[in-house]
């Protein structure tokens, strides 16, 4: 099965800064990831799909990008409500994996 | 508007069984696979297993295979899962979500509340 590693597992930042995950495939081949934002007590959101596809409604600052099995989510500059735990995720023959979590914490 | 909605979740005693459903409304439900994933406290998210249509049949993660069985039911929007053998890491909020499918790309479009199942003596 694959794995995905997320770094890093937590992450200080003040608002408007810009900020980097990184999630690695441990495997090669072919990759579809997707980004999900998770607030306290509420379902994950998806906000991007397909490595780069911005999901509607999720604002510009949010970006995905791909180089063979690293994949990352860039936040451009960081608005208050952005502070939350991030999943990558990715599916293999119909099973589906989630990478650890990164939380994103104000500084 | 979209919407997914979870009920069944309780306080089970380990070994027990339980049934989770999600309805489904202001979609098709018929034409999206359908995901069941949880959260221990705590923890981050695992998924527990998917179901589309027939001859496709339903993925399951190894840590439920053979004690959990997906099922939906398309005429009434209704998805559900049937937990058997229960057990105390089988603790977590269960969410139900729509998922999209194409050509090797598989992710999570749009997601319930979710359940709280506790399993405890």
């Amino acid at each position: 099965d694959i794995q995905l590693t997320q770094s890093p597992s937590l992450l200080s930042a003040s608002v408007g800064d810009r900020v980097t995950i990184t999630c690695r495939a441990s495997q090669g081949g072919d990759h579809y990831v997707a980004w999900y934002q998770q607030k306290p007590g509420k379902a994950p959101k998806l906000l991007i799909y397909d490595a780069s596809t911005l999901q509607s409604d999720v604002p510009p600052r949010f970006s995905g990008s791909a180089s063979g099995t690293e994949f990352t989510l860039t936040i451009s500059s960081l608005q208050p409500e952005d502070f939350a735990t991030y999943y990558c995720q990715e599916s293999k023959n119909y099973l589906m994996t989630f990478g650890q979590g990164t939380r994103l914490q104000i500084k | 508007d979209e919407l997914l909605v979870a009920s069944g979740g309780t306080l089970v005693q380990p070994g027990g069984s339980l049934r989770l459903s999600c309805e489904g409304s202001g979609f098709t439900f018929r034409m999206y696979w359908m995901h069941w994933v949880r959260q221990a406290p705590g923890k981050g998210l695992e998924w527990v297993a998917n179901i589309y249509q027939r001859p496709i049949q339903p993925s399951y993660a190894e840590s439920v295979r053979g004690r959990f069985t997906i099922s939906r039911d398309d005429a009434r929007n209704l998805l559900s899962l049937e937990m058997n053998s229960l057990r105390v890491d089988d603790t977590a909020v269960y969410f139900c979500a729509r998922g999209k499918y194409n050509f090797g790309s598989s992710y999570l479009d749009s997601w319930g509340p979710g359940t709280q199942v506790t399993v405890s003596p």
